[in-house]
């Protein structure tokens, strides 16, 4: 087990809905990164937060944003849904400081659009 | 960013050795390389990670030649629970640019009885 955990493990949501997902690092870590797995295809960087601000993004639109909290747990949220917005979503944790920071994943919430 | 590249599938037996091969030519010389394995439904599992020559843990060895140009998974005496995809990594983790880690397709091991 990695320590980190994402709620709630399944979701079905409409086009058009507002969703929240919650991630919660592994104890010490102050880093949380975020990433959408379809079907068959590798995990893709989304964003990045570190000490509460974002740190790096990926190839995806401002609907999707983030927050992260002084105790290193974060959300994810994506408006207005699209049915292509349904995949596996990932947070992986991580402490950046050492030579090597390795990203530890939560087991994932998958998100149904209908 | 340097991209992997991985064989799509491997196929072994139980009790076998299991050896993935990675390429990257354009790895940079801040990058590590770092192995992942995922279960269906299931987050990426930390494997190994690695800069140079030859790193070796309690459930895997990883190989890297001096142009480190690609890598080299490799799974001792496999077992039906090893059959999973197998993704490389090339990265910077904290460079702070997009694309934070970048995920191919992976490979996908299937270990039969």
């Amino acid at each position: 087990e990695t320590g980190v955990t994402q709620s709630p493990t399944h979701l079905i949501k409409t086009r058009g809905q507002q969703v929240t997902l919650r991630c919660s690092s592994q104890s010490g870590h102050n880093t949380v990164s975020w990433y959408q797995q379809a079907l068959g295809q590798g995990p893709q960087f989304i964003f990045q937060y570190y000490r509460e601000e974002e740190n790096g993004r990926g190839n995806f639109p401002p609907r999707f944003s983030g927050l992260q909290f002084p105790n290193y747990s974060s959300e994810l949220n994506v408006n207005a849904l699209e049915l292509d917005d349904s995949a596996l979503y990932l947070c992986a944790s991580s402490l950046v400081g050492g030579a090597r920071e390795t990203q530890y994943f939560g087991p994932g919430t998958r998100l149904l659009v209908l | 960013l340097a991209k992997t590249t991985q064989p799509i599938s491997m196929d072994s037996y139980e009790g076998q050795e299991v050896n993935i091969t990675c390429s990257h030519n354009n790895i940079a010389t801040n990058d590590y390389i770092t192995w992942y394995q995922q279960f269906p439904s299931q987050g990426p599992r930390f494997i190994i990670q690695g800069y140079k020559t030859k790193v070796t843990n309690e459930v895997a060895s990883l190989f890297i030649p001096a142009d480190r140009k690609s890598s080299t998974l490799s799974l001792p005496r496999v077992s039906l629970s090893d059959t999973a995809v197998y993704y490389c990594l090339v990265g910077d983790m904290y460079s702070g640019s997009q694309g934070n880690l970048i995920f191919g397709k992976g490979t996908k091991l299937s270990v039969k009885p």
